[in-house]
């Protein structure tokens, strides 16, 4: 269906350290993958997206990358700093079924300074 | 406004109420959703709106949950007959009509209304 399932759950890093958090998607109409960056008491905010047609993306310390022959995509952070500790989600879009994003289940991140 | 905007921030109310929450979106933007985010969960989505009418309503849990947006710009959910188990926060994003039809559905959140049902 149109689920992503998110991977850790929970992530704590030293600070200066590289984390990486991992989706996977069943449908194969999946075409358009953002990550979302969600501090207390916020809602969530866009932080880096990829579509299909890409295999990796990156914008300074964070990127993402796709393979869609696994269905999965991954959000990598290097040198972490204390500011980049939240709830990360990623999500899924097609052009086909539901026209809305569908959320993972998120992963708190603890850069420890 | 300069970004998404949601009222109230808190709600408590008791089981049975009925409930409204507003979402105030930024200026020009046609594409309006509504998501649900219980306690440690990403967003559920609800519903999504182009313009005045809502695109897709598939989200929405039952037929206590009912939202409109007459003008195409506020939008209102509407909740009836309150469970405890609507106890969440609710959040409201939105989108230029562009990203939308680009594939590529840029969401700007607001910061969320949290509704307690005691």
């Amino acid at each position: 269906g149109e689920n992503v399932e998110q991977h850790p759950s929970t992530l704590s890093v030293q600070e200066g350290d590289s984390a990486v958090i991992k989706c996977t998607y069943s449908d194969s109409a999946s075409n358009y993958f953002p990550w979302y960056k969600q501090e207390l008491g916020k809602g969530p905010q866009l932080i880096i997206d990829i579509r299909s047609n890409v295999g990796e993306k990156k914008d300074q310390r964070i990127a993402v990358t796709l393979n869609k022959t696994a269905k999965h995509f991954s959000l990598h952070i290097t040198e972490t700093q204390p500011e980049d500790s939240a709830v990360y989600f990623c999500a899924r879009k097609g052009d086909t079924g539901r026209r809305a994003l569908t959320f993972g289940s998120g992963t708190r991140l603890q850069v420890q300074p | 406004g300069a970004g998404v905007s949601q009222t109230p921030s808190n709600k408590v109310t008791e089981k049975g109420k009925y409930v409204e929450l507003r979402c105030d979106p930024i200026s020009g933007h046609t594409a309006l959703y509504w998501y649900r985010q219980s306690l440690g969960q990403g967003p559920e989505f609800l519903i999504y709106f182009q313009g005045t009418g809502a695109a897709d309503d598939s989200g929405l849990p039952n037929d206590r949950f009912f939202a409109v947006r007459p003008e195409g710009s506020v939008s209102t959910l509407k909740i009836q007959r309150t469970e405890r188990g609507d106890s969440a926060v609710y959040l409201c994003a939105s989108s230029p009509i562009e990203t939308v039809f680009s594939g590529a559905n840029v969401l700007t959140f607001g910061a969320g209304s949290r509704l307690t049902v005691l």
